[in-house]
């Protein structure tokens, strides 16, 4: 069975950073497409973050807003998906969910992690 | 401001069908069969229920259904039930590696 549990989150103040973890049981990290997903409390979901798996080059992209601030990776041997995210402002508060991507689409979401940026 | 357009909200009531668009434009709607369907119910984490514009996973009901046209999809929610009032949120795959959401709807079942 997959599973994900995401981790890390926390209140931080401007300009501060965060590491988010999303350790993952069922399958390997390194054999899937993974993603990081944010929800802002009552607001739609954004997608932030992919990562592809080995077989396919293991290359990440980010999405504009948080292209050069955020960086998605991973490590086999922890079977874990990371997010780091530096530079953090309000705006980045939400539920931060790591994701499982397949055809274009999320088959399978953590129960995600709370990051609030606040003075 | 979300890449797709839905309805912020559509209602119907039990057993009767619902139908939510989502409009994109033809570079990423248009252009890919990467459209995927999302419930979500409140304080939960959201749930694939249609995967490249009409593909139901396994576990799925029959009444929800999906399809395209041009740079809007559409998902359906056939013989509505309690259960199915939620957020429903669209996503396309829209070049480059890069995913794109809509804002979601809210279906009341009335």
């Amino acid at each position: 069975e997959v599973q994900l549990v995401e981790s890390g989150g926390d209140l931080v103040t401007p300009g501060g950073s965060l590491r988010l973890s999303c350790a993952a049981s069922g399958f390997t990290v390194n054999s899937a497409w993974m993603n990081w997903v944010r929800q802002v409390p009552g607001k739609g979901l954004e997608w932030l973050a992919l990562i592809k798996s080995e077989t396919d080059g293991g290359t990440t992209d980010h999405a504009a807003p948080v292209k050069g601030r955020f960086t998605i990776s991973r490590d086999h041997s922890k079977n874990t998906l990371y997010l780091q995210m530096n530079s953090l402002k309000t705006e980045d508060t939400a539920v931060y969910y790591c994701v499982t991507e397949r055809a274009g689409a999320f088959p399978f979401w953590g129960q995600g992690t709370q990051v609030t940026v606040s003075s | 401001q979300s890449a797709l357009t839905q309805p912020p909200s559509a209602s119907g009531s039990p057993g009767q069908s619902v139908t939510i668009s989502c409009t994109g434009t033809n570079s990423d709607v248009g252009r890919y069969n990467y459209v995927s369907w999302y419930q979500q119910h409140p304080g939960k984490a959201p749930k694939l229920m249609i995967s490249e514009v009409s593909k139901r996973p396994s576990g799925v009901p029959d009444r929800f259904s999906g399809s395209k046209s041009g740079n809007t999809a559409s998902l359906t929610v056939s013989g509505l039930q309690a259960e199915d009032e939620a957020d429903y949120y669209c996503s396309s795959y829209a070049g480059s590696n890069i995913y794109v959401f809509g804002p979601g709807t809210k279906v009341t079942v009335l």
